[in-house]
This record gives C-alpha cells, structure tokens and sequence, in this order.
C-alpha cells in the first residue's frame, strides 16, 4: 500500500483557492489516487478520484504529473463550509470495493 | 436521494454490555463496510461484505462480529465492551461496479457510543 503525506493544517480566506498536495512516492502502476473530505462527527464524503492528468468535477480538481508520486487537490473559490479536513487516499484498482485506508489528512481552516 | 442509515445515532452503555449498531446501505448498493473514529482520531476500517460475505477485514477487535443479512442491512455486534471502544462508528456503502475501480463509498450519519 503507497505511503501517502499530507500537510497537516493549511488556512485559508474566503474567495482564494486552494491546492492540497498529498505525496505518494512509492504509488504502483495499478494505484488510483481518491480524495475524501470530512466534517466534524460526520461520515467521510468522496470528493474525486484520478489515475492521471487532471480531474475536474463541480466541487475540485485533481492535478496528477506525470511521475504520480504527488497529487493536488484544487478547491476553487473556498467558502468557510469547506472548513473540513481532507483525505488523500491511493488504492490499487483490482482492490476497488474494498477497505479504504485514511491516513493522517489535512485540516483545512477557511476564515472570513 | 436515499442516504446510508444507521440506528441508533446515539448509544450509551457501560463496560461489560453489549451493543448492536444497525446499517441500512442506499437502496442497490450490495457493499456494506464498518469504519471506528476514536476522538481525534482518522477513521479506521473494521470490516465489509460484499452479497452477505465478509470481503474484507481490518483491524476489528475479537469482541465485534458483524454480519450482512438478506435485505443487504448489516449489524456490528459489540461485547465485553471497554472504554476504549467510545466512537464514532459509520457504516458506508457502495455498489458493484463490474470491471471498474471506483473507491466512492457513501458513508452514513454514523453512531456515537458512549461506554461509560
């Protein structure tokens, strides 16, 4: 399984965007790469999921290089309910459907 | 749209009992997966099912056993409970995707237990 690191906390104003970095070093040919985000006492919430390139659905993008040892969450325009901490997952594709693996995630603050 | 439910929302008990905790996935979703959440803690699996068969474990603790019935629903039995099993536990759940390789689980509200 590919170590993921992750900032620990970023902050943020409303307005700017945001770009979270997850490295993945050790990622396998088969690994995808899956951002969660969670709020307080509440369940995990899929975001997006990429293998390469960029990503784009109507919540974030996910810019992925060429190498994929490192991944960018990108969360346009921040209002303060995006306040959530962010998970980057990587997970081998023939594993699909089976246990997600969070590690320590990134605590994002929004403020006005 | 339907949302994974979990009953109770809230559970108090104290050390020695048992408890059950009871998820209902999204209608067609035939995936059922156990998550614990310590306080301050990221999320940790426990174990899955997949058409009523355990797929996956983790790092479920000998006094849990869990089991996916008919109807998909699933229920994480808990004894001989410690004060160190107080959390947040959330049920998700997803569908079968033939052939692909998505990792989009829904998760639910979640069940807070309190072992007091």
């Amino acid at each position: 399984l590919a170590k993921t690191t992750q900032p620990v906390s970023m902050d943020s104003y409303e307005g700017q965007e945001v770009n979270i970095t997850c490295s993945h070093n050790n990622i396998a040919t088969n690994d995808y790469i899956t951002w969660y985000q969670q709020f307080p006492s509440q369940g995990p919430r899929f975001i997006i999921q990429g293998y390469k390139t960029k990503v784009t659905n109507e919540v974030a993008s996910l810019f992925i290089p060429a190498d994929r040892k490192s991944s960018t969450l990108s969360l346009p325009r921040v209002s303060l309910s995006d306040t959530a901490v962010y998970y980057c997952l990587v997970g081998d594709e023939r594993q699909a459907g089976t246990a997600l693996i969070f590690g320590k995630g990134t605590t994002l603050s929004v403020s006005s | 749209a339907a949302g994974v439910i979990q009953s109770p929302r809230h559970l108090i008990k104290e050390k020695r009992e048992t408890a059950t905790l009871k998820c209902y996935p999204i209608p067609r979703h035939d995936t059922v997966y156990w998550y614990q959440q310590g306080p301050g803690q990221d999320p940790q699996f426990l174990i899955s099912f997949y058409e009523k068969m355990q797929s996956d474990k983790g790092s479920i603790p000998d006094r849990f056993s869990a089991q996916q019935f008919s109807d998909y629903h699933s229920e994480l039995n808990m004894s001989s409970l410690e004060l160190g099993d107080s959390a947040l536990y959330f049920c998700a759940s997803s569908p079968w995707t033939s052939g692909g390789y998505s990792y989009e689980q829904y998760f639910g509200p979640g069940t807070r237990l309190t072992v007091t």
